[in-house]
């Protein structure tokens, strides 16, 4: 089957340490997304991938870093600069270029708890 | 920069009743998107809308975009447990730059 698989779903990690959240897609889709939904906020765009090796900040980006060297993955990593990390994570991807007006197709999701 | 602002937050509603979720953004859209996520899950596509005053059907969910293309709405008929989730808006000025509204969570009491 096609889709978007991110591990793990659930992520406990200490205060000050980095940790990377996987995402892997077999759409064959060009760009993929990643977002943070705390409650009562919507989704808030971390940053975006057009195409391998490239990509761009989004709306909240400081605190996290990612890297595009296949089309198929795309990971985040959350790094000890992020100052509230625990939330969920969403990745996303859209079949062409840009970010809309494309369909975008979720992943399950990592919920992140640093403590 | 472009902003979606999305009301109610919340919505209870008893089994049979309608349900609406508003969305206005503070500039013109070229085109939103409305998705469902359930309880523990992910949001999943629902609808596009693309035209000044647009109106689409999907069984009982109705959408509707503005003749100014600036908001958009999401009536459920006579809702029923299932429909139970939150549902966002989404849209895209004309530089396909995506703001996702925060959300109304729905709840149906049987």
């Amino acid at each position: 089957d096609g889709g978007i698989t991110q591990s793990p779903k659930y992520l406990f990690r200490k205060e000050g340490q980095n940790v990377t959240l996987s995402c892997e897609q077999n759409l064959n889709h060009d760009a993929m997304y990643w977002y943070r939904q705390d409650p009562g906020q919507g989704l808030r765009l971390i940053y975006y991938s057009q195409i391998v090796n490239d990509f761009q900040k989004g709306d909240i980006a400081e605190g996290y870093s990612v890297s595009r060297e296949k089309k198929e993955s795309f990971p985040l990593t959350v790094t000890s600069a992020q100052k509230n990390p625990t939330a969920f994570y969403l990745c996303a991807s859209t079949p062409g270029l840009g970010r809309g007006p494309y369909e975008q197709y979720f992943g399950p999701g990592t919920r992140l708890t640093v403590t | 920069g472009q902003q979606v602002m999305q009301i109610p937050q919340y919505q209870h509603v008893q089994e049979g009743e309608d349900f609406t979720t508003y969305c206005n953004s503070s500039t013109t859209l070229s085109n939103i998107q409305w998705y469902k996520q359930r309880p523990g899950g992910h949001p999943v596509f629902l609808i596009q809308l693309v035209k000044s005053g647009e109106v689409k059907k999907q069984k009982r969910l109705t959408f509707q975009f503005g003749e100014a293309k600036k908001n958009s709405s999401l009536h459920i008929t006579a809702t029923q447990t299932t429909d139970v989730g939150t549902y966002f808006c989404a849209g895209s000025g004309n530089n396909n730059d995506m703001r996702f509204g925060a959300g109304t969570r729905l709840t149906v009491k049987p």
